[in-house]
């Protein structure tokens, strides 16, 4: 069964200060890695994808087979970034369904 | 304006009682998805719909049934409400079957059984 893990429920930083949230996944074949993000009052929406290898809001995250993983990363956090972020994956293996983890709410201080 | 909308965005109500969601797409996508956050913020899905056609059916309490009158809306009716069903429903489509492309989400409606 895929599944996808995210270590960390909450992350507090201050603004200027690089941030890292973890993604593991489980998941036997290709994967489809996705970020997604609610910002407050808003409706979850997509940050990036795998495939797209873009750069959106700073952010980035690269898919590391090896070590099963999809790690967003900006180097330096601004306070719009305060949100719930999600890591999530599909895969023709599991029905081309879109698993979830847990969710990181990121906070960051001025 | 082009997006995935949700009625109700809040209902309250008894334990025991039947309700319903609506969700509506104008995005021209062809499949549907409804999802359950809970407490935890922990979001899971429980149904897919493409071109009317159910295709993902994740193990959900019969009383949960949905219900796609045409590939533009999929509907969610909920019947014997349970306290554990108290959560927030979210909305999604995308182009495409299955899960694999950018799913676009509804502003969610938060459901609250007393």
């Amino acid at each position: 069964a895929q599944r996808v893990t995210q270590p960390e429920k909450l992350l507090s930083v201050f603004k200027g200060a690089p941030v890292e949230l973890k993604c593991n996944y489980s998941y036997s074949g290709s994967p489809e890695l996705f970020w997604y993000v609610q910002y407050s009052r808003q409706r979850l929406q997509l940050l990036l994808r795998h495939i797209s290898r873009e750069s959106i809001k700073g952010f980035t995250a690269d898919l590391n087979k090896g070590e099963t993983s999809f790690h967003l990363k900006k180097p330096f956090a601004q306070e719009e970034d305060s949100a719930m972020y999600y890591c999530a994956l599909s895969g023709r293996a599991a029905g081309n369904k879109l698993t979830f983890g847990g969710g990181t709410r990121v906070l960051v201080k001025p | 304006d082009t997006a995935v909308s949700q009625t109700p965005k809040y209902l309250v109500t008894q334990m025991g009682n039947d309700k319903s969601i609506k969700c509506e797409q104008n995005l021209g996508h062809d499949t549907m998805y409804w999802y359950k956050q809970d407490s935890k913020k922990f979001l899971k899905i429980m149904f897919s719909y493409n071109n009317k056609e159910l295709i993902i059916n994740e193990t959900v309490p019969n009383r949960f049934s949905p219900k796609s009158p045409d590939k533009a809306h999929l509907n969610l009716h909920i019947n014997s409400l349970e306290l554990g069903d108290s959560a927030v429903y979210f909305c999604a489509s995308s182009q495409g079957r299955g899960g694999r492309g950018e799913q676009f989400f509804g502003p969610g409606t938060r459901l609250t059984v007393l």
